[in-house]
């Protein structure tokens, strides 16, 4: 079956302990993001990666890091997580970065930084 | 950059009404929209789709029109149902650079009562 994978769904942790959120898609896609929901602001871009060791920053980058060491992975790195941070995650990948595809979602990381 | 508008922002109707939202965006050069449902718990899932060179596309209950003259889209799902209650999303798509960036409404909370 085709899909996105984060891991963890729900964490609880405190202001200043490194996370990192996992994310891994078995279609072979190339292109791969991450967004941030938050209520009445719709999802928001963190970052994208065109391929492998290809990424750069969407609308809202700051306080987060990402890598492509493989074509199926895309970890989002907080490296010192603040409570402006707290917010609904979700991974995404899509075939290309032609901007007429579908883009597959996975079902979400829920943080909480206290 | 593009910027997607969305409205209403909740939509309340009953069992077998119609419901309808609307986008519009800014950047003429986007070229495909997709509508999410989201549900609790669960990622965006992709229900329809439309690009540019179509005025309308239909999937059983659920259709889609696109303006590109006045720049504005609208889903329409016929004959509601229970479990048609979701958060629903639309979004714009067009070239950032060399890559195709989706650009997210602020969602529309749906509520279907029976």
């Amino acid at each position: 079956e085709a899909q996105v994978t984060q891991n963890p769904r729900y964490l609880i942790t405190v202001t200043g302990k490194k996370l990192t959120v996992t994310c891994s898609q078995n279609m072979n896609h190339e292109y791969m993001s991450w967004y941030r929901q938050d209520p009445g602001l719709g999802l928001r871009q963190i970052y994208y990666s065109m391929n492998v060791e290809v990424t750069d920053k969407g609308d809202v980058p700051e306080g987060y890091k990402v890598s492509r060491k493989e074509k199926r992975n895309f970890p989002l790195i907080l490296e010192s997580p603040s409570p402006n941070q707290t917010s609904l995650y979700f991974c995404a990948s899509r075939r290309d970065g032609a901007s007429n595809q579908p883009q597959h979602f996975g079902d979400g990381t829920r943080l909480s930084i206290l | 950059g593009e910027n997607v508008e969305q409205h209403p922002s909740t939509l309340s109707v009953q069992e077998g009404d119609s419901a309808v939202i609307k986008c519009t965006y800014s950047d003429s050069a986007s070229n495909y929209f997709p509508w999410y449902k989201q549900e609790l718990g669960k990622g965006p899932q992709l229900i329809i789709d439309i690009r540019s060179n179509v005025g309308e596309k239909k999937d059983q209950r659920i259709a889609v029109t696109l303006n590109k003259t006045a720049k504005h889209f609208s889903l329409h799902i016929t004959e509601t149902q229970p479990e048609d209650s979701a958060v629903y999303f639309c979004a714009a798509s067009g070239l950032d650079g060399s890559y195709g960036k989706l650009t997210f409404g602020q969602g529309t909370i749906l509520t279907v009562h029976p």
